[in-house]
């Protein structure tokens, strides 16, 4: 099993629809981070969470919100869509102890807004 | 947060050597600097991390001079399974979570 777990792989919507996108992880980190790609370009961060009481913005988090259930779970959701959310969406975790080791990322969703 | 500057497209030949600078002028003391390499519709993947001076792992090797304001990948005899886009991330355990920039498409041909 991957270490990193994202659900669904593929999603299409339509406009104004409230979808979420989940992850998790059995990596036992506490931090977790939702990146959104568009196609030709790098990853931007939408939001972070270094434990399950500590929620932060990311530089594109309008549009979006999160929960973290637990340490293990991290989802995001599209309050409303629209057609411009349409894009590639990662989910990552990381360790900050004994050293920087670096993300672990899943392999994506795939959101589609019609 | 550190911007890194990496250059946006390569070009190389397989069984060539590839090396990959990134400049991070206003990299922090305690900050790591990371590699990853991402195929098509897959997330990014760690390929090698360094504080200073040299780092080689059993995929790549990673430069980083004395003032840390540079750092430069080095992949030994590319292979046409190379062709990716690799990120230059600059940071650590702090509490800042990790900024990509637009990241280096290497393309290998035949």
């Amino acid at each position: 099993d991957a270490d990193v777990t994202q659900t669904p792989r593929n999603r299409i919507t339509k406009t104004g629809k409230r979808i979420m996108l989940e992850c998790s992880q059995t990596k036992g980190h506490d931090r977790m981070y939702w990146y959104r790609q568009d196609p030709g370009l790098g990853l931007r961060l939408i939001y972070y969470s270094f434990d399950v009481k500590d929620i932060n913005k990311g530089e594109i988090s309008d549009g979006y919100s999160v929960s973290r259930q637990a340490q293990a779970k991290f989802s995001l959701s599209l309050e409303s869509a629209i057609p411009n959310q349409t894009a590639l969406y990662f989910c990552a975790t990381s360790d900050p102890g004994t050293g920087w080791a670096g993300y672990t990322f899943g392999s994506g969703t795939r959101l589609t807004v019609v | 947060l550190a911007k890194t500057t990496q250059p946006i497209s390569m070009d190389s030949y397989e069984g060539q050597e590839v090396n990959i600078t990134c400049s991070h002028n206003n990299i922090a003391t305690n900050d790591y600097i990371t590699w990853y390499q991402q195929f098509p519709s897959q997330g990014p993947r760690f390929i090698i991390q360094g504080y200073k001076t040299k780092v080689t792992n059993e995929v790549a090797s990673l430069f980083i001079p004395a003032d840390r304001k540079s750092s430069t990948l080095s992949l030994p005899r590319v292979s046409l399974s190379d062709t990716a886009v690799y990120y230059c991330l600059v940071g650590g355990a702090g509490r800042r979570a990790l900024t990509f920039g637009s990241g280096t498409r290497l393309q290998v041909q035949p």
